[in-house]
């Protein structure tokens, strides 16, 4: 059982190049989300869905797109990369009704 | 809108001293809080959420409704609890998690 699993774990990107985030769960979890983790700030929502073929903005969207066409799979789409993309990308599941999130093991992303 | 705040970016322990790591929550609703853990090289993982009311690794949290608090506690720290602490709130029955700015744990040998 895989759990939550983000490809790749390391990518640097030029100022304008775009790139997927890739996340897979095998848990059945209607619910995916991408967080960033910067800093002193935590980690910060990016979108989230709660099912296949909806999805939602978190609190900082801008830069960033999201599709869930299958509820395994929630990939995060970075359309013009800016160094203030810079961040590590966390991608989560949740079960119904307040159950624990898995977390994937990150992706540590450069834009320069 | 929901707020979880944790004012310790830092916090050194010696070992086998007592451990607090406070946690304060804004929410307008029914809060259900928890506490996630990443250890060096690893992934974010649960630690403890209230509803459960239990000890793991000798860490509790009390959720204080009237100080609208959840510190985590434990009373002996050990060094494998050197770690990064994140403090999270959601509403009941909604998944999504508000997280705290984090409290990097360094337990001194």
């Amino acid at each position: 059982n895989a759990g939550v699993t983000q490809t790749p774990k390391f990518q640097v990107l030029k100022t304008g190049q775009s790139m997927t985030l890739q996340c897979a769960q095998d848990m059945n979890h209607e619910y995916m989300s991408w967080y960033r983790q910067d800093p002193g700030m935590g980690l910060r929502l990016i979108h989230y869905s709660v099912g296949a073929g909806i999805t939602d903005q978190g609190e900082v969207p801008n830069g960033y797109n999201v599709s869930r066409s299958t509820t395994e799979d929630f990939p995060l789409r970075l359309l013009s990369a800016a160094p203030s993309q810079t961040s590590v990308y966390f991608c989560a599941s949740t079960g119904g009704g307040n159950t624990e999130a898995f977390f994937g093991q990150g992706t540590r992303l450069t834009v320069v | 809108a929901q707020r979880v705040t944790q004012p310790e970016k830092l916090l050194s322990v010696f070992k086998g001293a007592p451990v607090e790591l406070k946690c304060n929550y804004s929410y307008s609703g029914s809060p259900e809080l928890f506490w996630y853990v990443q250890y060096s090289r690893q992934r974010l993982q649960l630690l403890l959420r209230h509803i459960s009311r239990e000890s793991i690794k000798g860490f509790t949290a009390d959720l204080n409704k009237g100080e609208t608090s959840f510190h985590l506690k434990k009373p002996f720290a050990q060094e494998e609890d050197s770690a990064m602490y994140y403090c999270a709130l959601s509403g009941f029955g909604n998944e999504k998690l508000t997280f705290g700015t984090g409290t990097r744990l360094t337990i001194i040998p």
